[in-house]
């Protein structure tokens, strides 16, 4: 079967780095995103990988090794506004995006 | 611009009455889709539509339809709600920029069903 695996929840201090890992077993990949989204709130895009490497964006980057089937997103000055819930999300041979489960990350003062 | 506009925010049903679920975009995607989401879980696709006038089952389509009215509107109707089908509620069309693909959604609908 499909399957995206990524931690359930992650806790780091304000102004910290922190590193959400995500794996995947997919049927053909065509990419990795990355969507963040605070409680209540809706999915926003944050990044995305189709080549092997580092993207970066501002505070955050996200990486992916094809050849391990991993990657993950990487959070640097942190803020107590990045306190939300995180998806790893896959391009499958299909048409649809497979999502991980999601990782909270909680950050304290 | 408004991006993807859903309505309602909230619904309360009871178990065997019907509803419909209405999105648009103003974006001039091809693609929309449904999503549900359940407490402390990722987003599963119910449908999609590629293109106006196509419609796909994703991978929890039973007791839903869709239809894609336009290349702006894209509903979801609930014939006969179970309480089972209690979620939140995504809408979102695509950007597709080679091989990127770069989902917008809309702000959810909350659905109860007693």
């Amino acid at each position: 079967g499909q399957s995206l695996e990524q931690p359930s929840e992650v806790t780091a201090v304000e102004g910290a780095i922190v590193q959400i890992n995500c794996t995947y077993q997919t049927s053909g990949f065509y990419g990795l995103s990355w969507y963040q989204q605070h409680d209540g709130g809706a999915p926003t895009f944050l990044s995305y990988n189709a080549l092997d490497g580092l993207e970066e964006t501002g505070r955050f980057s996200s990486f992916l090794s094809r050849s391990d089937s991993y990657g993950y997103l990487l959070l640097q000055e942190l803020q107590m506004k990045d306190s939300a819930s995180y998806f790893c999300a896959v391009r499958d041979r299909g048409y649809q995006l497979i999502w991980g489960a999601g990782t909270k990350l909680i950050i304290k003062p | 611009n408004a991006g993807v506009t859903q309505t309602p925010k909230f619904q309360v049903l009871k178990t065997g009455q019907s509803m419909t679920l209405q999105c648009a975009q103003d974006m001039n995607h091809n693609s929309m889709y449904w999503y549900r989401q359940d407490p402390g879980m990722g987003l599963r696709l119910i449908y999609y539509s590629a293109s106006e006038g196509t419609t796909d089952k994703g991978e929890v389509p039973n007791g839903y339809n869709v239809s894609r009215l336009n290349k702006r509107e894209f509903s979801l109707r609930l014939e006969s709600a179970a309480p089972s089908q209690t979620s939140v509620y995504f809408c979102a069309s695509s950007e597709v920029k080679g091989t990127n693909e770069k989902l917008f959604f809309g702000s959810g609908t909350q659905l109860s069903v007693l």
